[in-house]
């Protein structure tokens, strides 16, 4: 297992069109936590599973956003009708239980451009 | 939303010297905390972290201080390194989620 994997590594894309990140966990891992990151800023939540179950969502992710992870598996992000406010890195995290050893595990992200 | 800053947004030390990064944090009830490392490109790396029942705890060249009385952490490096060079954050955990600070950018001068 070589850790949080996500994929792409970049997307570029226009206004109006839709995107989606895929993030595979650490397999042992039953958690997986979206962030998203503006340049400067800290990771704010998303979102997160446990297990296939989506548990929590944040205030920041609108109707245009969509989060799944149908098996407990992978997750994948969908962003519709992207803005160019959307712009950011996207971190996948996952964990063991709440805060698990040594905590979250973040994947390196992607990142967002739109245009 | 929860508050964490940092109270310095850079550093820059002397190699071999030791580095100490602050954080404030705002809600008492948060009871885990962790300290990552980001560099350029890449997402953040868990370096150390601590429980609220602690106030110290210390690992390979890296410890933690905690300070509940007045919602304080620090992240002390021992014999920085170039390698530390990065931006540092601070995040508090309350209920399921970690709030993170706005980092601190630590950069080693050789």
């Amino acid at each position: 297992d070589t850790g949080v994997s996500q994929n792409p590594r970049h997307k570029i894309t226009k206004r109006g069109q839709n995107v989606t990140f895929r993030c595979d966990p650490i397999s042992e891992h039953n958690r997986l936590y979206w962030y998203r990151q503006t340049l400067g800023q800290g990771p704010e939540f998303l979102t997160y599973f446990q297990n296939e179950a989506q548990l929590e969502k944040s205030r920041l992710l609108s109707d245009r956003f969509s989060a799944e992870r149908p098996k407990g598996s992978f997750s994948t992000l969908e962003i519709q009708r992207t803005e160019q406010g959307d712009s950011a890195m996207y971190l996948c995290a996952s964990s063991l239980g709440r805060t698990g050893f040594y905590g979250y595990t973040f994947g390196s992200g992607t990142r967002l451009t739109v245009v | 939303g929860e508050s964490v800053g940092l109270h310095l947004p850079t550093l820059s030390v002397q190699e071999g010297d030791n580095s100490i990064i602050n954080c404030a944090y705002s809600n008492s009830a948060s009871d885990y905390f962790i300290w990552y490392k980001q560099e350029s490109g890449k997402g953040p790396q868990f370096i150390i972290d601590i429980r609220s029942n602690m106030d110290k705890r210390q690992g390979q060249r890296v410890t933690v201080l905690l300070n509940k009385t007045v919602k304080h952490l620090s992240l002390q490096i021992a014999a920085t390194q170039p390698g530390d060079s990065a931006v540092y954050f601070c995040a508090e955990a309350t209920g399921n989620q970690f709030y993170f600070g706005t980092g601190t950018s630590l950069t080693v001068i050789p």
